[in-house]
């Protein structure tokens, strides 16, 4: 049964920081991953889909890795900024194609 | 163009009420999926339609709940005979294609339902 981990669970930093949450998942026969935003009370916001075949993603001040054989990813956000602040959560797609979550890592960015 | 949109966004039930979650994906969308998201905890998989076909029904958590997409378009969720753990937020997402050939099938989320169950 696919599992999928998120540490650190919260995490708080000044502005500007480089930061990185990482997520790791017990099987490695996954399709894509995908990591999402979620901001208090609102639903989820894509942020980067990674497909099994690539390395990594990029947009903006955010680049998300995927390396598959050893169950991990990692999502780096660049120059963090209050703006920033909500919840990250991964998710892993196997070969069914309803979504693993992981638990989220709580992210506040203070001024 | 427009997203997923769920209604209602809050809903408050007493213990053995029934109550229906509605969801309207992205125009043109082939899959759906529910999920549920307990307090502090990610989104579990509850049921996932291709058109208005119901190919995985393995997350839902008891026979009192109930999905349908009659018309391979908008959704409904209804769970029958509520109770305090049912309380949650129910989010609803949609996929632009099916299972075959859907390996980056990127999945887009409405907004969710927040349900109270006192």
């Amino acid at each position: 049964k696919q599992e999928v981990t998120q540490i650190p669970a919260a995490l708080s930093v000044p502005e500007g920081e480089n930061l990185v949450l990482n997520c790791s998942f017990t099987d490695s026969a996954i399709y894509n991953l995908q990591w999402f935003r979620q901001d208090p009370g609102k639903g989820l916001t894509s942020l980067l889909l990674i497909q099994s075949s690539q390395r990594e993603q990029t947009s903006g001040r955010l680049n998300a890795s995927l390396d598959k054989s050893s169950g991990r990813s990692t999502l780096y956000i660049a120059a963090s900024q209050p703006g920033d602040s909500a919840t990250y959560l991964c998710a892993v797609r196997g070969n069914t194609d309803k979504l693993i979550f992981g638990t989220g890592t709580r992210l506040q960015v203070f001024p | 163009g427009a997203g997923v949109s769920q209604s209602p966004r809050y809903k408050v039930a007493k213990r053995g009420q029934d109550v229906a979650l509605r969801c309207d994906p992205i125009s043109g969308h082939v899959s759906l999926f529910w999920y549920q998201q307990a307090l502090g905890q990610g989104p579990e998989f509850l049921t996932y339609f291709q058109n208005e076909a119901q190919l995985d029904k393995s997350g839902l958590p008891s026979d009192r709940f109930f999905a349908e997409r009659p018309e391979g378009s908008v959704s409904t969720l209804k769970i029958q005979r509520t109770q305090q753990e049912d309380s949650a937020v129910y989010l609803c997402a949609s996929s632009p294609l099916g299972t075959s050939g859907s390996r980056g099938n990127e999945q887009f989320f409405g907004p969710g339902t927040r349900l109270t169950v006192l």
